[in-house]
């Protein structure tokens, strides 16, 4: 079965320092993998994708994510934060076996941005 | 290019009522599937709809049935809520599925059960 594991609940780092959201997966296919950010009281937006492509994904807002096979894992990355990226970030696998799109969610990471 | 909207925006109900939630997909969009989230949980798959007839469920009770319209649109009922239906609802839409589309969501519905 797919699913996907964020390593951390809280991150919490200063305004204009890197952020590092973790994030592993577990697939018997290989994976489509997404990440979503979430503001308060907000739908999700999509912030990149991996689909078999190239293994270093550039996303919106700055925000980038490196696929490994080697280590099953899809970390969100950002060289320095800004006070609008304190948000709710999902790590998501497509599941590949219905071939419909199903997403399945990671728990989430809150990320919480100091001045 | 309007996204996905949600309809109502926040809705509260008692126990053992029926409840109707609407969505209209981003333009060009056919595919639409729903998900729950519970407060400070990850949402979770309902089901999809595509050409009109439920192509996917998740593990949720009859209670939950949907409906998808010649212009795409859908509609999610929960019949005789429970405390725990509590949560916010989102629609997503896509084209035609599948695993490497993205999928685009609304804002979300809020439920609250009382």
């Amino acid at each position: 079965a797919q699913s996907v594991t964020q390593l951390d609940s809280h991150v919490s780092v200063s305004e204009g320092t890197p952020v590092l959201l973790r994030c592993n997966y577990s697939s018997s296919y290989s994976p489509s993998l997404f990440w979503y950010v979430q503001h308060p009281n907000k739908g999700l937006q999509l912030l990149l994708k991996y689909t078999s492509a190239a293994t270093l994904v550039k996303g919106i807002n700055g925000f980038e994510a490196e696929f490994k096979k080697s280590e099953t894992s899809f970390h969100l990355t950002k060289p320095s934060a800004h006070m609008s990226d304190a948000a709710e970030y999902f790590c998501v696998v497509s599941d590949p076996v219905s071939n419909t799109g199903k997403l399945i969610f990671g728990q989430g990471t809150t990320l919480q941005v100091k001045p | 290019d309007a996204g996905v909207t949600q309809s109502p925006t926040h809705l509260i109900k008692t126990r053992g009522q029926q409840v109707t939630l609407r969505c209209s997909p981003k333009s060009g969009h056919d595919t639409v599937s729903w998900y729950q989230q519970a407060l400070g949980q990850g949402p979770q798959f309902i089901f999809q709809y595509y050409e009109e007839e439920e192509r996917q469920r998740g593990n949720f009770p009859d209670r939950f049935s949907g409906h998808q319209f010649p212009n795409y649109s859908s509609e999610l009922n929960v019949n005789a809520l429970l405390l725990g239906d509590s949560a916010l609802y989102l629609c997503a839409s896509s084209l035609s599925g599948g695993p490497n589309q993205p999928q685009h969501f609304g804002d979300g519905t809020r439920l609250s059960i009382l």
